[in-house]
């Protein structure tokens, strides 16, 4: 069973980036069967998704954030990183990372979910 | 930019049935979108319910499916519980790493 554990600062500036490293344990970040995600949720809103990486080290991301995202990963260690540039208070939000299980269906097409969430750290915009 | 859209929020008896759905602004939801459900209780991480439409995680109740209703994916709870009242988010696959989140359903159950 795969465990997944935020950490990084808990208050950022205005204007500054934003950097989290997500670390997962039970399980390989360099699994062909995953990759590997951000979602935030700011206080009192739903959840949103930031952005995806595959241990190769293609990106997905959040249209409404290309422009300030960069997910990265480093499969010695284990871990993949989010930096969101160029921060405001519309960023305080819950971090999630995530695992986005691949599969495909019995089309052969191909398929995928979150299967396991890490719990959460809360990042502030703040001065 | 592709919008998921879901009830705002939606109230249940106890024992009662309900289902939320899932759609979206243009279009409709099939089950080549591979639906996923989620549920999520205050000030905790989210937890999986349904994915590819209508399998359940590992050990989640059968009082919890899922299904398309028309243009719409479905969760639909039944014999609902207190400690069935959380928020709950479905959530579309887009292809490769990419996915899109629904404004999530606040059910109060009452």
């Amino acid at each position: 069973q795969l465990q997944l554990q935020e950490s990084g600062p808990g208050l950022v500036k205005p204007s500054e980036t934003l950097s989290l490293t997500c670390t997962v344990s039970g399980g390989s970040i360099s699994s062909s069967s995953y990759y590997w995600g951000w979602i935030r949720q700011p206080p009192g809103k739903g959840l949103e998704w930031i952005g995806s990486i595959y241990y190769s080290g293609s990106t997905y991301y959040n249209p409404s954030l290309k422009s300030r995202v960069t997910i990265s990963v480093d499969t010695s260690k284990n871990q993949f990183s989010l930096k969101l540039s160029s921060v405001t208070a519309a960023d305080t939000a819950v971090y999630y990372c995530a695992s986005l299980l691949y599969y495909y269906d019995s089309s052969g097409l191909p398929a995928g979910y979150f299967d396991y969430w890490g719990q959460g750290t809360l990042v502030t915009v703040s001065s | 930019q592709t919008v998921v859209t879901q009830e705002p929020s939606f109230s249940v008896s106890p024992g009662g049935t309900v289902t939320l759905t899932c759609g979206l602004s243009s279009g409709s939801v099939s089950t080549s979108y591979y639906p996923s459900w989620y549920q999520q209780t205050p000030g905790q991480a989210p937890r999986t319910l349904i994915y590819s439409t209508n399998t359940r995680s590992s050990g989640v109740p059968d009082r919890f499916s899922g299904s398309i209703l028309g243009n719409k994916a479905a969760l639909t709870i039944t014999g609902a519980q207190a400690d069935d009242e959380s928020d709950y988010y479905c959530v579309l696959y887009m292809g490769s790493g990419s996915v899109v989140f629904g404004g999530g359903t606040k059910l109060t159950v009452l």
